[in-house]
């Protein structure tokens, strides 16, 4: 792979419902993978930057695994709130080529329904 | 006030017509990338600058140039604008190294 791939595209789900989104990048000379949040009109925000295989991060009901050998992470929410509708954006950053290129996925648009 | 600020946030021009696109920060950040969003497409690189006097070019760079006119000023020209750069147009900073990137409010530029 050496797109930044996301499943699904969208996603519905009621409040208090628990959900997860994959993101697939290239594993090959991996460096960083980002996750962002991206409410509409306004500007996208960092939840996540992890660098090592097995890493686990987590934000209130907002976590994240990475598997770089693989080369995929996922996104949970627990217990979905309505304030979570967004748009989860991951991007993915390798060694050599160009420094400056984060690639990044379509994203996976979350609708919660109180 | 916003830590990146871009100016404007809307704007509609004609086709030819010049048009620069502007972003300030306040993080203090050495990094400074413009990003274009289209719907159904991931944001695309266009332009980054790791400082004042490193100018790099991305992904879809045909057709646009930047300025980095200060560590904390970095602006997105196009020269003669077409319909198809008709996008939401995104400036970012970063820190040297793993951290996130922060993203200004973005502008929303339609060519007509």
């Amino acid at each position: 792979i050496l797109n930044v791939e996301q499943s699904p595209q969208s996603l519905h789900v009621q409040e208090g419902d628990s959900t997860n989104f994959t993101c697939s990048f290239p594993s090959s000379n991996f460096y960083a993978l980002h996750w962002y949040r991206w409410e509409t009109a306004k500007s996208p925000e960092a939840l996540f930057v992890m660098t090592l295989n097995g890493d686990e991060k987590k934000k209130g009901r907002i976590s994240a695994t990475l598997n770089t050998k693989e080369g995929y992470s996922y996104l949970y929410i627990k217990g979905s709130q309505p304030e979570d509708s967004a748009t989860y954006l991951c991007a993915s950053r390798r060694y050599g080529g160009s420094q400056g290129n984060l690639i990044f996925g379509k994203g996976t648009k979350l609708s919660v329904k109180p | 006030d916003a830590d990146v600020t871009q100016t404007p946030r809307n704007r509609i021009t004609k086709t030819g017509k010049r048009i620069m696109l502007e972003c300030s920060q306040t993080k203090g950040h050495d990094r400074m990338y413009w990003y274009r969003q289209d719907p159904g497409l991931g944001l695309r690189l266009i332009y980054y600058s790791f400082d004042v006097k490193d100018i790099n070019k991305g992904e879809i760079s045909d057709g646009y140039s930047v300025s980095r006119q200060a560590q904390a000023k970095f602006s997105l020209s196009l020269e003669s604008a077409i319909p198809n750069q008709t996008a939401l147009y995104f400036c970012a900073t970063s820190e040297y190294g793993t951290d996130g990137y922060t993203f200004g409010s973005g502008t929303r530029l339609t060519v007509v």
